[in-house]
């Protein structure tokens, strides 16, 4: 299978406790991008890597929300203390290029947060 | 600012034209776009249209765009119930370090057999 992966694909955990999500994108895809979609919403921009570097972060990313690339291949989105409103799906999307359809998306990480 | 607005649902029966209508506000757009999400899977880029053009068929899927209305549609022709899903319009967003994808809050089509 050589599109985006993204693991563990469900997450259930406590209020208050950390996560962290994995993408691994398509193979020589230089750009990394995390969205997340709540319940009947549209997905939303977090964050953008280009390689290793994190050049863009939406304000939807709290100071709870890490993300980092470090080896500019995977990318790892970390939450901690984890409230109820973070539950939702996250969303890995990758590209080679800079236009937006080039953007493949991974099947989401669904977090659930009791 | 950006905001991306589709109706919630839409049900049709099985062979009949599905009609999803979108209106966006970034007239700056450059492409507009639609996807598809089915449950359990990833969001699929069904097509997109370039700014400047007003129609864009690919098979059964036909794309109108009224640029004055910031009007986006997609039509579905002979519509099957695999094409029960989430339809999401978005639009390419500018500014920042890249261009990212903004999207609408999807429209669920329910086709009956």
């Amino acid at each position: 299978d050589t599109g985006v992966s993204q693991n563990p694909r469900h997450k259930i955990t406590k209020r208050g406790q950390n996560v962290t999500f994995r993408c691994d994108p398509i193979s020589e895809h230089n750009r990394l991008y995390w969205y997340r979609q709540t319940l009947g919403q549209g997905p939303e921009f977090l964050t953008y890597f280009q390689n290793e570097a994190q050049l863009e972060k939406s304000r939807l990313l709290s100071d709870r929300f890490s993300a980092e690339r470090p080896k500019g291949s995977f990318s790892t989105l970390e939450i901690q203390r984890t409230e109820q409103g973070d539950s939702a799906m996250y969303l890995c999307a990758s590209s080679l290029g800079a236009r937006a359809y080039e953007q493949y998306f991974g099947p989401g990480t669904r977090l659930t947060v009791t | 600012g950006e905001d991306v607005e589709q109706s919630l649902f839409l049900s049709v029966r099985e062979g009949d034209s599905s009609v999803i209508n979108c209106t966006y506000t970034d007239s700056s757009s450059t492409y507009l776009y639609w996807y598809k999400q089915e449950p359990g899977a990833g969001l699929q880029l069904l097509t997109y249209i370039f700014s400047n053009m007003d129609m864009k068929q690919d098979q059964r899927l036909t794309v109108l765009l009224n640029k004055k209305d910031k009007h986006l549609s997609l039509r579905i022709a002979d519509t099957q119930t695999g094409d029960s899903a989430i339809y999401f319009c978005a639009e390419e967003g500018y500014g920042g370090a890249t261009n990212k994808l903004i999207f609408g809050t999807g429209t669920l089509l329910a086709v009956q057999p």
